[in-house]
């Protein structure tokens, strides 16, 4: 099966600018989390969809950051505007369904790194 | 709340070799899921080895087998007969069973270095 799809792989943007981050799941998994990490520190969760909705939303740090989920398909994730301290790698990754989530069998897409200059 | 610490930034290990990486972690609950996952330069990550904490055994899977030690809150990760695909960002991390996001809680990586 294919896996999941982050794009794009890298980008730097300047301070001020919005940039969207695109996390395309594996076919059929209800579920997808976005993470992300910031330098050298660790990995820190963000959110978690089931199909279309949010169904936790505890780590988003922000309301700059805008999560979506049209259809229950693909995700994006907007941060409007960037600044300095958004950078990052932003990771998605997605489980079929909670069971198999439950132990820890994600799949993970390889990320985004994220640059804010 | 929970946190996962994990006080190696870089390791490094001769081909062939053993290495153990470390992972303490602090949680009120009983029962819950620790995992060590594995992310190569530029790939995905990937789950290594997983241990359910009602379990005393420790979980194995081939080379790489784990050490849990409940009371210590502990949960190192022991790599035998080390190989250069080895090489590679390795997370610990936990996830409460009573989390009902089944959200993962990671510490901060180690680099695993792999001398030839």
């Amino acid at each position: 099966e294919a896996g999941v799809t982050q794009f794009p792989s890298h980008s730097v943007i300047e301070k001020g600018q919005t940039v969207t981050l695109r996390c395309d799941p594996i076919s059929g998994h209800d579920n997808l989390y976005w993470y992300r990490r910031v330098m050298g520190k660790e990995i820190k969760f963000l959110l978690h969809f089931v199909k279309e909705s949010k169904q936790d939303e505890s780590g988003m740090p922000n309301n700059r950051f805008l999560a979506e989920r049209t259809g229950g398909t693909y995700s994006t994730l907007k941060v409007q505007p960037a600044e300095l301290e958004d950078s990052g790698v932003y990771f998605c990754a997605s489980s079929q369904v909670l069971g198999r989530a439950k132990r820890g069998g994600y799949t993970f897409g390889s990320g985004t790194r994220l640059t804010v200059v | 709340a929970q946190t996962v610490t994990q006080s190696q930034p870089e390791m490094s290990v001769q081909e062939a070799e053993t290495v153990t990486l470390s992972c303490t972690y602090d949680t009120s609950e009983s029962d819950y899921y620790l995992f060590w996952y594995k992310q190569p330069p530029s790939r995905q990550m990937i789950l290594v080895i997983r241990q359910e904490a009602y379990k005393q055994q420790n979980a194995t899977e081939n080379r790489f087998s784990v050490n849990f030690q409940k009371a210590a809150k502990s949960f190192s990760l022991k790599i035998s007969d080390s190989q250069l695909g080895d090489a590679a960002m390795y997370f610990c991390a936990y996830r409460g069973r009573m989390d009902s996001s089944y959200k993962l809680i990671f510490g901060s990586g180690t680099r695993l270095l792999v001398r030839p």
